[in-house]
């Protein structure tokens, strides 16, 4: 099984709101990854986790905050977004090293109004 | 430059032919490497992951590796439409969690 889910499909949210994107994976995979994808670009790194310690943080603005409160979720809260923040956000999970394949979840569509 | 680079097509092809898509990388240490399919809309998934040097074959597709020459590619054999999505070359940066990118290449089978 190598199944990524993340909640919600679909989010449409003002540019006050505060949101959470959830990520969960069960296979026991001890790193997990956020991307940001925009229409006809690749997936842009965001956040790692590994062993729920934030190991990457490819200077994000503060606006989004990771959160990992176990070893098979992965959050990431969303606050005084801007419109140019809309765009497909993934999870993905590995069992971490460089060798080990990253799985992608189906992703959140944000749109930000 | 960048770290990995594909054409970004479109690279048509016609249904049953053979599909080649190339990539090049820049970092000499870089060991594992995947081709992710995505089609319009949907998340990235996994085709093939290679590490050695040589082909490594897997149904219709076959990943080559040649570290010397920085080049991996992709071949997809008797293609289908249904094969018509973004293929994009990732790279695992040596020691490190981060998969490195290219900008995906277009493929389009016609009928």
């Amino acid at each position: 099984d190598t199944e990524v889910t993340q909640t919600p499909k679909h989010l449409v949210m003002g540019m006050t709101n505060k949101k959470s994107l959830k990520c969960e994976q069960h296979m026991g995979h001890r790193a997990m990854y956020w991307y940001k994808q925009k229409a006809k670009k690749p997936p842009e790194l965001m956040f790692v986790y590994s062993y729920e310690k934030l190991s990457i943080n490819e200077s994000v603005p503060s606006r989004f905050s990771p959160e990992c409160p176990n070893s098979s979720l992965l959050n990431l809260h969303l606050h005084a977004l801007q419109p140019e923040d809309s765009a497909l956000y993934l999870c993905a999970s590995s069992r971490g090293g460089s060798q080990e394949t990253q799985y992608f979840g189906p992703g959140t569509r944000l749109l930000v109004l | 430059q960048k770290e990995v680079e594909q054409n970004s097509g479109p690279l048509s092809v016609p249904e049953g032919a053979i599909a080649s898509l190339n990539c090049t990388y820049s970092d000499r240490g870089s060991q594992s490497f995947f081709w992710y399919r995505q089609y319009s809309g949907k998340s990235p998934e996994l085709i093939m992951s290679i590490y050695s040097n040589g082909d490594k074959e897997d149904g219709r597709f076959t990943a080559q590796l040649n570290k010397a020459s920085q080049y991996v590619s992709l071949l997809i054999r008797d293609s289908q439409p249904s094969d018509s999505a973004t293929y994009l070359c990732a790279v695992n940066r040596l020691n490190t969690d981060k998969l490195i990118f290219g900008t995906g290449t277009r493929l389009q089978v016609f009928p």
